[in-house]
């Protein structure tokens, strides 16, 4: 079974320009995930699709940083403008299901991230 | 609000010995899940173990273990007898599991670095 892929896998940006990221998730995955880990720190969930639709976004900064997963399955996120402060490693996971308290629906397969440097 | 504690940033254990890591967490909900995840130095995330909330044993899998002990929010991790390629990062996590069924918040907390010595 394919696990899930990212890409690209290093970006350098300046400030102020745009960037987007794409993950394709383990096939038959409904639920995807996107992560912010700055370096030292957990990661961080910014954003949560069940299927195409979003199921939390409650931590992504939405003046500059957007995703899509329009046909319930890849997805993409951009962020626009960058900021020095949004330099991290952009993880993208997926599960089966988020909706069930089932352990296979819920463990998450990670991706092997994008690590941007904004400078 | 979600918090997850993990209050030792490096620990060091011999090869084969046994290890605990540390993880407290915070929630006013009845219902949740604790995970740890492994990321070696390539970045990648693994899913060790999880403990439901209801469980009423601690899990298992294979050298990793939890100690759930509810009363005290804790969710450690035991791994024994260390082999050199258990050296990584080490994050415990926790999802709540609202009455709507979808987990809200996946949260993570700030990680140990074990180190293995030959």
């Amino acid at each position: 079974e394919a696990g899930v892929a990212q890409s690209p896998r290093y970006k350098i940006i300046e400030k102020r320009q745009s960037v987007a990221f794409w993950c394709n998730p383990i096939s038959g995955h409904a639920t995807l995930y996107w992560y912010q880990q700055i370096l030292g720190q957990g990661p961080k969930l910014l954003i949560q699709f069940q299927n195409n639709g979003v199921v939390d976004d409650s931590q992504l900064p939405k003046d500059r940083f957007s995703a899509e997963r329009l046909k319930g399955v890849d997805s993409t996120l951009k962020i626009q403008p960058a900021k020095l402060e949004d330099s991290a490693v952009y993880l993208c996971a997926s599960s089966l299901s988020g909706a069930s308290r089932d352990k296979s629906s819920y463990e998450q397969y990670f991706g092997p991230g994008t690590r941007l440097t904004v400078t | 609000a979600q918090k997850i504690t993990q209050t030792q940033p490096g620990m060091f254990v011999q090869e084969k010995e046994a290890v605990t890591l540390d993880c407290t967490y915070d929630t006013s909900d009845p219902s949740y899940g604790l995970f740890w995840y492994k990321q070696p130095s390539s970045g990648e995330m693994i899913f060790l173990i999880y403990q439901g909330s209801y469980d009423q044993q601690n899990a298992t899998e294979g050298r990793y273990s939890l100690n759930f002990q509810k009363a005290r929010k804790s969710a450690n991790l035991v791994i024994s007898a260390s082999q050199l390629g258990d050296s990584a990062m080490y994050f415990c996590a926790m999802r709540e599991f609202p009455a709507d069924n979808y987990g809200q918040n996946f949260v993570f907390g700030p990680g140990t670095r074990l180190s293995v010595l030959p």
